[in-house]
């Protein structure tokens, strides 16, 4: 793979289900970052990581807990999914210093019903 | 509160220039940056201004001036691939960004 990937591409999920959103980036970058975007709203940033080990909540962290096991992986989980998280997810990655310069994934696009 | 505005859409024609302003509140300045979004893709880094003034790369520049809040971001020469949203965020005081809500730009022939 080249650059930043998400899994899936497309989701339906029933309320009250858990979900996991993949986030795998292979330009070994220290960051990487999830943020929804929903219409007429700028991206908000959910949680981030700096560096492999850690992470940090951002401007709507509630309902959304994510880990980082390492450099490549940023997974997003959605315990119990409800509806106002409807939305399409991006993750996106920095190198150190570099955090201006983010790289987006293709996203992906959930509607919890 | 953090607030950035932009107009939510604009129109322009094909070989023209258009103007996309962004004011900003925010807690904090670190750096306001400029990104292009096509329909149902993600966002792509345009620009990065620190220090108020212009940056020109190609047919894009973008202006900032601290003092005001203000930036802009200028492209020349439009092109139909340039319709798509432009999003303007600043990153603040603890270097998170913080996003506009973007400015569709729509060109015609």
């Amino acid at each position: 793979i080249a650059g930043i990937t998400q899994a899936p591409t497309s989701q339906i999920l029933a309320a009250g289900r858990r979900m996991t959103l993949r986030c795998t980036q292979d330009m070994r970058h220290n960051a990487m970052y999830w943020y929804r975007q929903d219409l007429g709203l700028g991206l908000r940033l959910i949680h981030y990581s700096n560096t492999a080990g850690t992470t940090g909540k951002g401007e709507v962290p509630d309902g959304y807990s994510v880990s980082r096991a390492n450099t490549d992986d940023f997974p997003l989980t959605l315990a119990s999914a409800v509806p106002s998280q409807t939305s399409v997810y991006f993750c996106a990655s920095s190198l150190e210093g570099r955090a201006y310069e983010q790289y987006f994934g293709p996203g992906t696009r959930l509607t919890v019903t | 509160g953090q607030n950035i505005d932009q107009p939510t859409e604009m129109t322009a024609t094909e070989g023209a220039i258009v103007q996309i302003n962004c004011t900003y509140q925010t807690s904090g300045f670190n750096g306001l940056f400029w990104y292009q979004q096509h329909a149902g893709e993600a966002p792509t880094f345009l620009s990065y201004n620190v220090l108020d003034g212009l940056e020109e790369k190609g047919r894009f520049s973008s202006f900032l001036s601290r003092s005001k809040g203000y930036s802009y971001l200028l492209l020349k020469e439009l092109q139909m691939k340039d319709s798509a949203s432009y999003l303007c965020a600043v990153r603040d005081s603890n270097y998170q960004l913080i996003w506009g809500a973007g400015t569709k730009l729509i060109i015609k022939p």
